[in-house]
């Protein structure tokens, strides 16, 4: 079975830092990769995915995502972040299995990330 | 706006009482998620239905169960809770896409279970 692994389950930063969180997954095969946020009280909102093509991809509030297939790795990016940027991260995965997409993600831990003022 | 409601937002029952978790969406998505998410875990997928096909996931407990009367609705029973099942539950939905793409799934706030 496919399993996620995010490296960094509490990061604190102060506004304008630079961000990463790391991703990489145990699957072999084809997959989605997605990135989901979760603000304090509010429910999973997706930032963004990867499915093929250009292995950087942009999602919203300024997040991009590179996708490294030899590094099985789908890293968090953001340049310069902002303290409503607080939120609970979380890596996820699709594997696209022969015959056709399978249902259900496989999600890492999360990360908890704090921005201070 | 549409969404994905889950009801209610906490939901406190004794061990071994069963409870029942409910979900709807305004979607009008084919597809339709419960995940469990336990104190500083990863959600984990227990089952979906593709319409009324119901999809098991092979290490989900037979004490779960669920239920999906029509596309708006999706219930998770849980026949005898044990303390090990207090956690999050997320309901998700998703409209299944041909081909290669796979469509985003919208999560519901989620209902938080407390067993006593």
């Amino acid at each position: 079975a496919q399993s996620v692994s995010q490296h960094n389950h509490h990061v604190i930063l102060s506004e304008a830092a630079s961000l990463e969180l790391g991703c990489n997954y145990s699957y072999g095969g084809t997959v989605n990769l997605f990135w989901y946020v979760q603000y304090p009280g509010q429910h999973l909102q997706l930032l963004l995915k990867y499915f093929s093509g250009d292995p950087l991809v942009k999602g919203i509030k300024g997040f991009e995502a590179e996708f490294i297939k030899s590094k099985f790795s789908f890293n968090l990016r953001k340049p310069s972040v902002q303290w409503s940027d607080t939120a609970e991260y979380f890596c996820a995965v699709n594997p696209m299995y022969s015959g056709g997409g399978a249902d259900g993600l496989t999600f890492g831990k999360g990360t908890h990330l704090i921005i201070q003022p | 706006d549409a969404m994905v409601i889950q009801n209610p937002r906490y939901q406190v029952t004794q061990f071994g009482k069963p409870v029942t978790l409910s979900c709807s969406q305004t979607l009008n998505h084919n597809v339709m998620y419960w995940y469990q998410q336990k104190s500083s875990q990863a959600p984990k997928l227990l089952f979906h239905y593709y319409d009324k096909d119901f999809n098991n996931e092979a290490d989900t407990p037979d004490n779960f169960q669920s239920r999906r009367p029509n596309t708006s609705f999706c219930f998770l029973d849980i026949r005898s809770p044990g303390l090990g099942d207090a956690a999050m539950y997320l309901c998700a939905t998703r409209e299944r896409s041909v081909g290669r793409s796979y469509n985003e799934q919208f999560f519901g706030p989620g209902t938080r279970l407390t067993v006593l």
